[in-house]
Parts: C-alpha cells; structure tokens; sequence
C-alpha cells in the first residue's frame, strides 16, 4: 500500500534557527496537505498543495510540492516558541478518505 | 461554531467491555472519519462517511463498528476492548470526499484499555 515517509522523527532548534521537514512517497500523489498538532491538541490543517513543483508561503512557513509529485518539504524560517509541536504531511491519492495516508510526523522543540 | 465535538474526552475501560465514542460536526460538512493516533505511527484511518448513509472501512477497521446516524454524527463503538486499542481517537469531518479535502478534527477521546 501507499507509504508516507517523514523525517526527521525529532528536531530541537534554538529559537530563531530554522527548519525542516520532509515528506516522501512511495507512489506519485495527486496532492498533499499539512498540518500541525499543538502538544495535546488536535491537527489543524496548515495548506493544501496540488500542483507539480508548487510552493506556497504563509508568514514563515514555506511549503514546497516536488515536480515529481512525491515528496514535499516544510520550511519554517526563524523559529519561535509558538511554532512548538508536531506537523504531519497526508499524502493524497484522490478523492477517497482511504486515499490520504498520513506521515509519522515531525516533533518540534523550539528552545528559548 | 463549535466545530468538530467530540466526547468523551478520557475513557479507560476493562479488557472486554464496550463503549461508544460520539462524534458531532456542525459545519454541515457531507464526510466523517475515525482515526487513531499511536505514538510514531501518525494518524491511522479507522471508518469513514463520505456521506450521510454511506460508511467504509480504512486503514484497521478490526475491532471497530461505525453509525453514521444524520448528516452531523458519527459514531464509533468497540464491542469488546482490547489493550492493543488503547490510543487517542480524533474524529474528523471535511466537506468534500477528504483525500484532496482538508480536514478539521475534535479535540480527541483519550482510550485507555486494561
């Protein structure tokens, strides 16, 4: 079945250093989403990407889609403690629920 | 709005008993999911409703019953609780079909089995 791979598993960043996320799958996607889960709290869908090569920002987040359609990135510039929590990529493969598998996610610790 | 509700909040429950878990949307969105979260493993789909009449198995359906009872609730019961189902269980409504539909979640049911 289809695989959403996400790394890393863990980041600590000083506040004000950057980050990254990375997502991949094992099968070309139709479109991915994100979403950021504050520690125990809920998900809260982030952004939807659909088109190859694809790059939306929203303040300091950046979110890239591959030309391939296989992989995404998560880029949030000069980080702040608000920014603290897990985000999840959902790889989609059409408009089935079944089809949207979600990666393992990303633990972001932001230290002061 | 409230959103998506979901109750109860914590549950622990005895190897084998049963119990329903509620889940209600009032943005009158047409789908409804169930999924699990486990520790390193993100979110796992269990059921969902693309519509009102309509449930489908996801990722690990086993052990679990659905009913979506009105366009608003969705329900999700397990008949006979097992330890491996201790997990948080987040319902989730989208307007759309949900793979290319973002999805808004409740708070979550925190499910203890022991």
């Amino acid at each position: 079945g289809q695989q959403v791979m996400q790394i890393p598993q863990y980041q600590h960043v000083q506040e004000g250093e950057d980050f990254t996320t990375y997502c991949n799958s094992s099968t070309t996607l139709s479109n991915i989403q994100w979403y950021k889960q504050r520690p125990g709290g809920h998900p809260v869908f982030l952004i939807q990407l659909v088109k190859s090569g694809e790059v939306k920002k929203q303040k300091r987040l950046t979110f890239q889609f591959g030309e391939a359609k296989k992989n995404s990135s998560l880029h949030i510039t000069a980080t702040q403690t608000t920014d603290v929590g897990t985000y999840f990529c959902a790889g989609g493969r059409g408009g089935s629920a079944r089809q949207l598998t979600f990666g393992s996610g990303t633990q972001l610790t932001v230290l002061p | 709005n409230a959103g998506v509700t979901q109750t109860p909040k914590f549950q622990v429950l005895k190897t084998g008993q049963s119990m329903t878990l509620q889940c209600a949307q009032d943005m009158n969105h047409n789908s409804m999911y169930w999924y699990r979260q486990d520790p390193g493993m993100g979110l796992r789909l269990i059921y969902y409703s693309a519509s009102e009449g309509t449930t489908d198995k996801g990722e690990v359906p086993n052990g679990y019953n659905v009913s979506r009872l009105n366009k608003r609730e969705f329900s999700l019961r397990l008949e006979s609780a097992a330890p491996s189902q201790t997990s948080v269980y987040f319902c989730a409504s989208s307007e759309g079909a949900g793979g290319n539909s973002p999805l808004h979640f409740g708070n979550g049911t925190r499910l203890t089995v022991t």
